[in-house]
C-alpha cells in the first residue's frame, strides 16, 4: 500500500543537539512538505520542496534546514535544538497539479 | 498570515446525534480540503472540494464548498465513537495554487458520548 512513513516516532535530546527527521513515500509523488503543530497554533509550514534540489521555506523556517536527497525522501534537521522546538512534526506529500495532501503519522520531538 | 476561522473550537455530544463545523475565509479559495486526526496519528484527508457548490459525501461525512467560495461545512450524521478526533479545514487560495501551500484552520475537537 502506497503510503508516507516518518522515523523516529518519537525521539527526545537536549539543547543544542542536531537532530535529523526522516520523512520517506512510496506515493509517487513529487511534491513533499514538512509541518509543525503546536496546540491551539494548528499546522504550520517549515518547507517545501517540489523536486530533488528543489527547496522552499515555508512560514516557520527559521532553525531548520532540510535536505531532499531523492524524489522519496524529505528530511528535516534541527542544527541546534532549543525547547520551543518542541511540538509534533509532520511530513506530507502531493502530485504535482492536485492541491490534496497526505500526511505522515509524524514525530514527536521533545528538547529538554 | 492568512488563517482560516474554524468553529466551534470543540464539540461534546450524544451518540447518534448529527455534527456540523464550518470554516470561514477572508479570502477566495479555489480548494477546500477536510482532515481528521486520531490522537497521535497524522491527518487524514476526507473530502476533497474543488468547486463553487460543490456537495461530496463519503460515508455519513457529508462537505460542501460554499457558492462564495470563503466558506466551507462538513456534516456527520449519526456520530458514533470512533468520530472521535481533531476535524481540520485546509483551504488553498489562487494566489497559493502553484505552490500548494495549504491553509489550515485551528480544528474543530470532537468528542462523542456514548
Amino acid at each position: 500500500d502506497a503510503d508516507v512513513t516518518q522515523t523516529p516516532r518519537n525521539r527526545i535530546t537536549k539543547t543544542g543537539k542536531r537532530i535529523m527527521l526522516e520523512c520517506s513515500q512510496t506515493k509517487g509523488h513529487d511534491r513533499m512538505y514538512w509541518y509543525r503543530q503546536d496546540p491551539g497554533l494548528g499546522l504550520r509550514l517549515i518547507y517545501y520542496s517540489f523536486d530533488v534540489k528543489d527547496i522552499n521555506k515555508g512560514e516557520i523556517s527559521d532553525g531548520y534546514s532540510v535536505s531532499r536527497q531523492a524524489q522519496a525522501k524529505f528530511s528535516l534537521s534541527l542544527e541546534s535544538a532549543i525547547p520551543n522546538q518542541t511540538a509534533l512534526y509532520f511530513c506530507a506529500t502531493a502530485r504535482s497539479s492536485y492541491n490534496e495532501q497526505f500526511f505522515g503519522p509524524g514525530t514527536r520531538l521533545t528538547v529538554l | 498570515g492568512q488563517q482560516l476561522n474554524q468553529s466551534p473550537q470543540s464539540m461534546f455530544i450524544q451518540e447518534g446525534e448529527d455534527v456540523s463545523m464550518n470554516c470561514t475565509s477572508s479570502s477566495i479559495f479555489n480548494t477546500w480540503l477536510w482532515y481528521k486526526q486520531d490522537p497521535g496519528e497524522g491527518p487524514v484527508l476526507l473530502i476533497a472540494l474543488y468547486k463553487a457548490g460543490e456537495l461530496t459525501s463519503n460515508g455519513r461525512l457529508t462537505a460542501q464548498f460554499g457558492i462564495t467560495r470563503k466558506d466551507s461545512f462538513l456534516n456527520i450524521s449519526a456520530s458514533i465513537p470512533s468520530d472521535v478526533g481533531i476535524y481540520f479545514c485546509a483551504g488553498l487560495n489562487f494566489g497559493s495554487s502553484n505552490t500548494g501551500k495549504l491553509i489550515f484552520g485551528q480544528g474543530t475537537t470532537l468528542q462523542v458520548k456514548p
